[in-house]
């Protein structure tokens, strides 16, 4: 299973954009790239997903690299509610998602 | 109207215990998966099953072991429970196994065994 790098830990301040990247040098053709958060206590949640092409949803944007070696996850405007674990894992066919360590973001009002 | 819900939310319970984990969907997905976060908060996958049929078993201990009587439930057994099953068990649905389909975990059970 691919592989992905994030950093450990981000801090952000409220309302300003927040850009969480993420390395995935071993990539193959067909894995997706997903974006998960856990925030305290919960359960972890779907926040986006992508192949290829930018993404857009009503949580976040997906930037891809044109070598898909690595993506950048954007939320626009950072809440409180946003400070969260994210992660970045590639799906492949079998339909594990691998979390990693993840990237802890920090967001002061 | 939740989607995934775990029964119980909390267990206590002794070393050498048998204990159970329930997890319903109500999204009509086809695929249910558990998963274990441990004390160092790594998430790691535990089984997998697909229209009642195991697809994904992780190495996990056969003291572990999964039981789906329908597509909508997908039930985690333990016999002998030990120490170092204490963890937050989580369970997930999607509509399939492979492909670009998010999950949906519900909100975790936290096992503690003493």
């Amino acid at each position: 299973d691919a592989k992905t790098t994030q950093p450990n830990s981000m801090e952000s301040n409220e309302e300003e954009p927040v850009h969480l990247p993420c390395n995935h040098s071993t990539i193959s053709g067909t894995d997706y790239i997903h974006w998960y958060r856990q925030l305290p206590s919960q359960g972890p949640e779907y926040v986006i997903h992508g192949l290829t092409s930018n993404v857009n949803n009503r949580m976040a944007s997906l930037a891809i690299a044109e070598d898909r070696k690595s993506s950048t996850l954007i939320l626009h405007r950072a809440t409180l509610r946003d400070a969260a674990v994210y992660y970045c894992i590639l799906k492949g066919h079998t339909g594990k998602l691998i979390f990693g360590q993840g990237t802890t973001l920090q967001v002061k009002p | 109207d939740t989607a995934v819900s775990q029964t119980p939310k909390y267990l206590v319970t002794q070393m050498g215990n048998d204990k159970s984990i329930k997890c319903e969907q109500n999204l009509g997905h086809d695929t249910m998966y558990w998963y274990k976060q441990d004390s160092k908060k790594f998430l790691k996958i535990m089984f997998s099953y697909n229209n009642k049929e195991l697809i994904i078993n992780e190495t996990v201990p056969n003291r572990f072991s999964p039981k789906s009587p329908d597509k909508a439930h997908l039930n985690l057994h333990i016999n002998s429970l030990e120490l170092g099953d204490s963890a937050v068990y989580f369970c997930a649905s999607s509509q399939a196994a492979g492909g670009p389909r998010e999950q949906f975990f519900g909100p975790g059970t936290r096992l503690t065994v003493l």
